[in-house]
């Protein structure tokens, strides 16, 4: 399968707790997307790389919020000190630079309790 | 602020017939738009895309039509198969900028067999 992954899928945990998610792209794009989307909305956008370089954040990724890219491949997204409303799906997405077209993954849906 | 609308939140049409699922946006600096096509527990799929520089595009049994003018943006699918059934979610980007797409809260359609 050559498509976006991620991992876990499902994440359940307790409030005030660290989680990290991993995203690995497509492996020829160079851009790489995350979203956040809740019930009943569409995904918003959190923040992209082109290769290694974190390049946008959205005002919606708190200081709690991190993202990495080290090598321009694979991505982490951590969430620390977790809060109920960060309760939602996360997805990733990667395109080339010049092709608009982003191919998403299943998503991982955190749950805080 | 919602920069793209998608009003009407469900859909039923019967199978064989045309599904016409609409889209508005407001922000005039988007100049490429697509639908991407979800079910549930997994991540978006892309559909169909079109650039501002054009007002219609066609893949088989999916056609989406640009109005520039009026800032408004529509899919349709004939014939529609049961198979369809699904969320579908507008997106508009802005490709002079980091490509980020923004969604609308998307469309719930039936076919009906």
């Amino acid at each position: 399968d050559t498509g976006v992954s991620q991992d876990p899928r499902h994440k359940i945990t307790k409030r005030g707790q660290n989680v990290t998610f991993r995203c690995d792209p497509i492996s020829e794009h160079n851009r790489l997307y995350w979203y956040r989307q809740t019930l009943g909305q569409g995904p918003e956008f959190l923040t992209y790389f082109q290769n290694e370089a974190q390049l946008e954040k959205s005002r919606l990724l708190s200081d709690r919020f991190s993202a990495e890219r080290p090598k321009g491949s694979f991505s982490t997204l951590e969430i620390q000190r977790t809060e109920q409303g960060d309760s939602a799906m996360y997805l990733c997405a990667s395109s080339f630079v010049s092709i608009y077209e982003q191919f998403f993954g299943p998503g991982t849906r955190l749950t805080v309790l | 602020d919602q920069q793209v609308k998608q009003n009407s939140p469900s859909l039923s049409v019967q199978e064989g017939r045309i599904s016409i699922l609409n889209c508005d946006y407001t922000n005039s600096m988007f100049d490429y738009f697509l639908w991407y096509k979800k079910y549930p527990a997994e991540g978006p799929t892309f559909l169909i895309s079109i650039s501002s520089i054009k007002d219609k595009n066609e893949d088989g049994r999916f056609t989406v039509f640009l109005n520039k003018s009026a800032k408004h943006l529509s899919l349709h699918i004939v014939p529609s198969q049961p198979g369809d059934s699904a969320v579908y979610f507008c997106a508009a980007s802005h490709t002079g900028a980091n490509s980020k797409l923004t969604f609308g809260k998307g469309i719930t359609l039936s076919v009906r067999p």
